[in-house]
């Protein structure tokens, strides 16, 4: 099976910051990743799909890069509204998988 | 508009089996997949498995074949997600989610199923 590595596992930055989050498999997956957010108590939401496309109605300031086994997420200004955690999928195949979450929250 | 409705929370006690409906509404229910998400407390996402709303065909992660079974009634547009012999450690948030093939776009609010004595 396709291992999933998502680093860090927590972080806190400031308002305006520039976050980033990576994810990275054990095999290529030919950017089949998505990322998710979760905030606290809610549902988690698609945010990014085939590595680097927005879901519809997700902020601009979120973007996903990467391809083969190294992807990342980046926050590029950090809100509030932005505290939650998020995740990594690859969906290449019929197994899929999530990564183990990233925390972020304001310092 | 797209829509994912799960039962109510459950509180089962070990031993006991347990069946979580998603009932799916705003699209044809047969042109995706729908995948199934746990969350124990406190823990990340887990993929359990999905079932192809079409053919009904399985796919189920390796830590979840055995005690659970994904199943479809199309007649009501409904998938389950049936637990049997539960155990404390199936204490969890169970979510249902459609697949676009870009990932999963929309998700049920969650079941929350408690098993304790």
């Amino acid at each position: 099976d396709i291992q999933m590595t998502q680093s860090p596992s927590s972080l806190s930055a400031s308002v305006g910051d520039r976050v980033t989050i990576t994810c990275r498999t054990s095999q290529g997956i030919n950017n089949y990743l998505a990322w998710y957010q979760q905030k606290p108590g809610k549902v988690p939401k698609l945010l990014i799909y085939s590595a680097s496309s927005l879901q519809s109605g997700v902020p601009s300031r979120f973007s996903g890069s990467g391809s083969g086994t190294d992807f990342t997420l980046t926050i590029s200004s950090l809100q509030p509204e932005d505290v939650a955690t998020y995740y990594c999928q690859k969906y290449d195949s019929a197994l899929q998988t999530f990564g183990q979450g990233t925390k972020v929250d304001i310092k | 508009q797209v829509q994912l409705v799960q039962s109510g929370s459950e509180l089962k006690k070990p031993g006991a089996s347990v069946k979580v409906s998603c009932k799916a509404s705003g699209y044809t229910f047969t042109d995706y997949t729908l995948n199934w998400v746990r969350q124990a407390p406190g823990q990340g996402l887990e993929w359990m498995g999905w079932i192809n709303t079409r053919s009904g065909n399985r796919m189920y992660a390796q830590v979840f074949r055995g005690r659970f079974v994904f199943s479809l009634d199309t007649s009501v547009t409904t998938a389950y997600l049936q637990i049997s012999s539960l155990q404390a450690e199936d204490t969890a948030v169970y979510y249902c989610a459609r697949q676009s093939g870009y990932g999963l776009d929309y998700w049920g609010q969650g079941t929350l199923v408690t098993v304790s004595s």
